[in-house]
């Protein structure tokens, strides 16, 4: 249990459909943030939020729609997914941004588009 | 550009030690962290390194040295729940994280 918590876990959809990715953080963090990590691949960073405020978009495909109502809780939305998206999406979560604080990680969603 | 190399996968002997090397090119640099990721599972804190030599953690220690762009992660008295991925990520010049592809290990009996 790392205080960061995802759901749902496991998550198929058709390229048609909007689905939403939830993370929320029970450590008092401040920054948020989204990533995708593909099989063999580097993680890849697509969001950053900072006191609810995103600070950072790593030109991420408008099919995906972040939301950070609150220093708690981060939403990703998906809407017209290609099969390339398929990936697990990890949510992590530190106490300050551009500092040297440990990133702590939720258990992540696997996303399978069909 | 950035870059981050370290071998894709590694096996080993249950009781043995094993050395994790990682090579590193950043545009600045603030720090190396070593992420353990089992299967499936969320990437959990190993270490961080921002000055020269090796940091002792139990079985796990971690190596740095900035001349070189070099970190290496020493596991010692290998167990079996030690088969995961091993991720190395500096923090380049605004503290974001470059992320190596990770090194999948494998312990056998």
């Amino acid at each position: 249990e790392t205080g960061v918590t995802q759901t749902p876990r496991h998550l198929v959809m058709g390229m048609t459909n909007k689905k939403s990715l939830k993370c929320e953080q029970h450590l008092g963090h401040n920054a948020m943030y989204w990533y995708k990590q593909s099989a063999k691949k580097p993680l890849e960073l697509m969001f950053v939020y900072n006191f609810k405020e995103q600070t950072e978009n790593n030109s991420v495909p408008s099919r995906f729609s972040p939301e950070c109502p609150n220093s708690s809780h981060l939403f990703l939305h998906l809407h017209t997914l290609q099969p390339e998206d398929s990936a697990l999406y990890l949510c992590a979560s530190s106490r300050k941004l551009a500092d040297t604080d440990t990133q702590y990680f939720g258990p992540g969603t696997r996303l399978t588009v069909l | 550009g950035q870059n981050i190399d370290q071998p894709t996968e590694m096996t080993a002997t249950e009781g043995a030690i094993v050395q994790i090397n990682c090579t590193y090119q950043t545009s600045g640099f603030n720090g190396l962290f070593w992420y353990q990721q089992h299967a499936g599972e969320a990437p959990t804190f190993l270490s961080y390194n921002v000055l020269d030599g090796l940091e002792e953690k139990g079985r796990f220690s971690s190596f740095l040295s900035r001349s070189k762009g070099y970190s290496y992660l020493l596991l010692k008295e290998l167990q079996m729940k030690d088969s995961a991925s091993y991720l190395c990520a500096p923090l380049d010049s605004n503290y974001q994280l470059i992320w190596g592809a990770g090194t999948k290990l494998i312990i056998k009996p």
